[in-house]
């Protein structure tokens, strides 16, 4: 079975401009949750989408946005990118609630805002 | 509002030693309890999850313990080996809706020396 695979792997963006992410679960995984990891922050939670709306959602400002889709591929976004937006963006499902369930990591997107 | 802490924030220990990792979070009212591991650069893998109804979990060498009255949580690793040096999160959900799925630690950085 394969596992969650997060695209791209590594993204450089400048200050200003807007970036998406993608994540696709395991097969028949309902739930997708990102994470923001910095050094500084650890890992903070952005939001939780199950089957195709948004159940939980972190403290971060409204340039982080994100979707899902009818096959359970989520897309995160973020709109005018600032140098603290650099991270490592972590996606992983669960088959569902996120509380519940043991939830399943990708590997990750790695961007840096120059 | 949930906070955990994991103490220390780095541990370095020569082969074969047994060795134990500490969590401690604030609000006891959790649904579950996980440990993970990541590698530098990589993904989360999950590790081991503890309900909050159960007090440990064993997996090979790892063994979890979870003491919700006290607010803490144990990862004891026995007879370590250099292929565990990685980072160490543990990380607590909440039953309640609305909150974040999983609150995590800063993690503990484990070096385990040939």
């Amino acid at each position: 079975k394969a596992g969650v695979t997060q695209t791209p792997r590594y993204l450089i963006k400048t200050r200003g401009q807007q970036v998406t992410l993608s994540c696709s679960p395991i097969s028949g995984h309902r739930s997708v949750s990102w994470y923001q990891q910095t050094p500084g922050q650890g890992l903070q939670f952005l939001f939780e989408y199950f089957s195709e709306t948004q159940r939980n959602k972190g403290n971060f400002p409204g340039r982080f946005s994100g979707r899902q889709f009818s096959n359970s591929r989520s897309e995160m976004n973020v709109s005018t990118l600032e140098l603290g937006d650099s991270a490592l963006y972590l996606c992983a499902s669960s088959f569902g609630s996120g509380v519940r369930d043991i939830q399943y990591f990708g590997a990750g997107t790695r961007l840096s805002v120059l | 509002k949930q906070e955990v802490t994991q103490i220390p924030a780095a541990l370095s220990v020569p082969e074969g030693e047994n060795l134990v990792l500490n969590c401690s979070f604030t609000d006891s009212a959790i649904y579950n309890l996980q440990w993970f591991r990541q590698d530098p650069g990589k993904g989360l893998t999950s590790l081991l999850l503890i309900q909050s109804s159960q007090r440990e979990q064993t997996s090979g060498r790892l063994n979890a313990s979870l003491d919700k009255s006290s607010g803490r949580s144990t990862l004891y690793i026995a007879a370590s080996q250099p292929g565990d040096s990685a980072t160490y999160l543990c990380a607590a959900s909440h039953y309640y809706s609305g909150n974040t799925p999983l609150v995590f630690g800063k993690g503990t950085r484990l070096s385990v020396i040939a």
